[in-house]
């Protein structure tokens, strides 16, 4: 089965810095990464997900990046504001199915 | 055009008694995912099903706990007689399609308390 692995876990930024949240992931056969933010006391939401036939894509602020010889990808966040603060999730495909394996997670702090 | 659909939000139960989650997914979906997720620590994948059928069950416990999604209605995860440590955030999530690469979204979750 697929594994993934998250960094950091926890990362501080001030207003208006970048954050950037890697993962790595272990089966080549995987070909699909989703990025999930997760406020307190809700459900994931998916905000931005990649296709292993393309290494970057991008979406206003958020950009995510796909390393498939290296079996990374990450998460790209500019001009970061209060309201991204948050518990950030990768995930890669679970198995042969289309069900997910997610990373731990990264706490997400943007301080005003 | 409602999303992911859970209930109840917030669910009680005493150790020994039964809990049912209730999800239904969005409008022309019919695949269905349960994910656990235990305080502080990631989702992990519970079970997967299609209308009337388990697709995968590898993430689910081997007692106590069943799943099902009928023909008509909510999908519904039902845990036996709980102990403290079934208490955790249960969410359920839909997809289109079962294709490796396809969208899935969430539910609010239910936040499971065992007293």
């Amino acid at each position: 089965g697929e594994n993934v692995e998250q960094h950091p876990s926890t990362l501080s930024v001030q207003e208006g810095d970048s954050a950037v949240i890697k993962c790595t992931y272990s089966d080549s056969a995987s070909n699909y990464f989703p990025w999930y933010k997760q406020e307190l006391g809700k459900g994931p939401q998916l905000i931005i997900d990649i296709r292993s036939n393309v290494g970057e894509k991008k979406d206003q602020r958020i950009a995510v990046t796909l390393n498939k010889t290296a079996k990374h990808f990450s998460l790209h966040i500019t001009e970061t504001q209060p309201e991204d603060s948050a518990v950030y999730f990768c995930a890669a495909p679970h198995s042969g199915y289309s069900t997910l394996t997610f990373g731990k997670g990264t706490m997400l702090l943007v301080s005003p | 055009n409602a999303g992911v659909m859970q209930n109840p939000r917030h669910l009680v139960r005493r150790r020994g008694q039964e809990a049912r989650l209730r999800c239904s997914p969005m409008k022309g979906h019919s695949h269905v995912y349960w994910y656990r997720q235990l305080p502080e620590e990631g989702l992990k994948f519970m079970v997967y099903l299609q209308k009337e059928n388990i697709i995968d069950e590898s993430g689910m416990p081997k007692e106590r706990f069943s799943a099902e999604f009928p023909k008509e209605g909510p999908s519904i995860l039902r845990i036996q007689q709980v102990v403290r440590g079934d208490s955790a955030a249960y969410f359920c999530a839909s997809s289109l399609t079962g294709t490796r690469n396809t969208e899935a979204f969430f539910g609010q979750g239910t936040r499971l308390t065992v007293v």
